[in-house]
């Protein structure tokens, strides 16, 4: 069975542009979430999508958004980059509901310059 | 607000040795769930045990133990006979339940090193 899948692995921004991390997760897998990585801060959770609808989001700026397609699979973005948006995405996938182990990716290593 | 926290920041042990992790959580929830994860140097978080606020019982999954205590807010983590493919940072995390949502409030993570 495949797990969580993320693209691109690596990639390097500038300031001021956008960019767009998709995730797909496991199969039969309805909710999708969102974490974003940081030596400073942690792990910290950005939103939860389930059945294309956000169930929560975390306390990030408005240029963090993201959305899930009837597939299941879910994108997130974030525009105007900051040079503190450097981080390692993570995305994750659940069958849903209130329980069910969450199962991680490896994650999208975003270098803002 | 929810709270979790590893005041290990990293540990050393010589293989063989046990080691113990420490988590200690806050939440005004009486309804909740403590995960393990580890995160090895590729970045994935691997997921290790998911354990719901009424169910106290300790459990064992061959080396590895969980102590959950709610008296004393902690969910603490036994490695015995530590092996070095255990090196790596572990997280401990605690979600509400309810609404139908998952949102996982992390610790910052304890790093063990383990040294052949």
């Amino acid at each position: 069975k495949a797990g969580v899948t993320q693209t691109p692995r690596y990639l390097i921004k500038t300031r001021g542009q956008q960019v767009t991390l998709s995730c797909s997760p496991i199969s039969g897998h309805r909710s999708v979430s969102w974490y974003q990585q940081t030596p400073g801060q942690g792990l910290q959770f950005l939103f939860e999508y389930f059945s294309e609808t956000q169930r929560n989001k975390g306390n990030f700026p408005g240029r963090f958004s993201g959305r899930q397609f009837s597939n299941s699979r879910s994108e997130m973005n974030v525009s105007t980059l900051e040079l503190g948006d450097s981080a390692l995405y993570l995305c994750a996938s659940r069958l849903g509901g209130d329980t069910g182990e969450l199962f991680f990716g490896e994650g999208s290593r975003l270098t803002v310059l | 607000a929810q709270k979790v926290t590893q005041a290990q920041t990293e540990i050393s042990v010589v293989e063989k040795e046990d080691v113990t992790l420490d988590c200690v959580y806050e939440t005004r929830d009486t309804t909740y769930y403590l995960f393990w994860y580890k995160q090895p140097p590729s970045g994935e978080l691997v997921f290790l045990i998911r354990r719901n606020s009424f169910d106290e019982q300790n459990e064992i999954s061959g080396r590895y133990s969980w102590n959950f205590q709610k008296s004393t807010s902690s969910f603490n983590f036994t490695i015995t006979a530590s092996q070095v493919v255990d090196s790596a940072v572990y997280f401990c995390a605690l979600s509400e339940a309810g609404a139908g949502s998952y949102q996982l409030t992390f610790g910052k993570g304890t790093k063990l090193s383990v040294i052949p």
